[in-house]
């Protein structure tokens, strides 16, 4: 059973492109959660999906940020119009159930240059 | 939201030693849980503690919840360099997904 895989590992965008990170969850797993992680600081939680519905996206700032998990594919992490401060890395984690230990993929690096 | 904070931020100690790590939170939980994270890569779970769980062992961890303190410990015992990593607790888990704390950065000196 493979882990929760990420990519890409790293990408590199300018000011004002688009960054698409794409996560595959393990098998099995319906919970799919994604993070994010400043230099120096714990992960803050963006957005949590079941297949095919956004469940809670508290965490993930209300313009330019979207998440997606379809029926098909991976999820999929979406910032338009990046800019700096969102350099960071980005997690998935994914879950069999709810209240229960996360699995998490290795992250992708954003850097906007 | 809950949250929980590691202490001491940084810690050293020699290989072999013991490690021990220190979390607070504040609200209520169902359950509170340990991940390591390696420089650069994503977090691998530990172990998870149930509230209403007193102490918990995997190997050389162990972890210890107070719940009317809100505070948990982590415990690794005879180190090893490979143990070098950040700590995190984290609580909730649910649809708001989990909280972290800063993380407790460790360091074991061969």
């Amino acid at each position: 059973n493979a882990g929760v895989m990420q990519n890409p590992r790293h990408l590199v965008r300018r000011r004002g492109q688009e960054a698409r990170l794409r996560c595959s969850p393990m098998k099995g797993h319906s919970h799919v959660y994604w993070y994010r992680q400043l230099p120096e600081e714990g992960l803050k939680f963006m957005v949590y999906l079941q297949k095919e519905n956004i469940i809670d996206e508290s965490g993930m700032p209300k313009e330019r940020f979207s998440a997606e998990f379809p029926k098909e594919g991976p999820s999929i992490l979406r910032i338009q119009q990046v800019v700096r401060g969102d350099s960071a890395a980005y997690f998935c984690a994914s879950s069999p159930y709810l209240d229960r230990e996360q699995y998490f993929g290795p992250g992708t690096r954003l850097t906007v240059t | 939201s809950q949250q929980g904070e590691e202490d001491p931020q940084a810690l050293s100690i020699q290989e072999g030693e013991n490690a021990t790590m220190n979390c607070s939170y504040k609200t209520s939980i169902n359950n509170l849980q340990w991940y390591r994270q390696n420089s650069g890569r994503g977090l691998v779970h530990l172990i998870l503690i149930r509230s209403n769980e007193r102490e918990k062992h995997s190997g050389r961890l162990r972890v210890t919840l107070d719940t009317s303190k809100k505070s948990s410990s982590l415990l690794i015992t005879a180190s090893r360099a490979a143990d070098t990593a950040s700590y995190f607790c984290a609580t909730g888990g649910g649809a708001d997904g989990l909280t972290f704390g800063k993380g407790t950065h460790l360091i074991i000196q061969p």
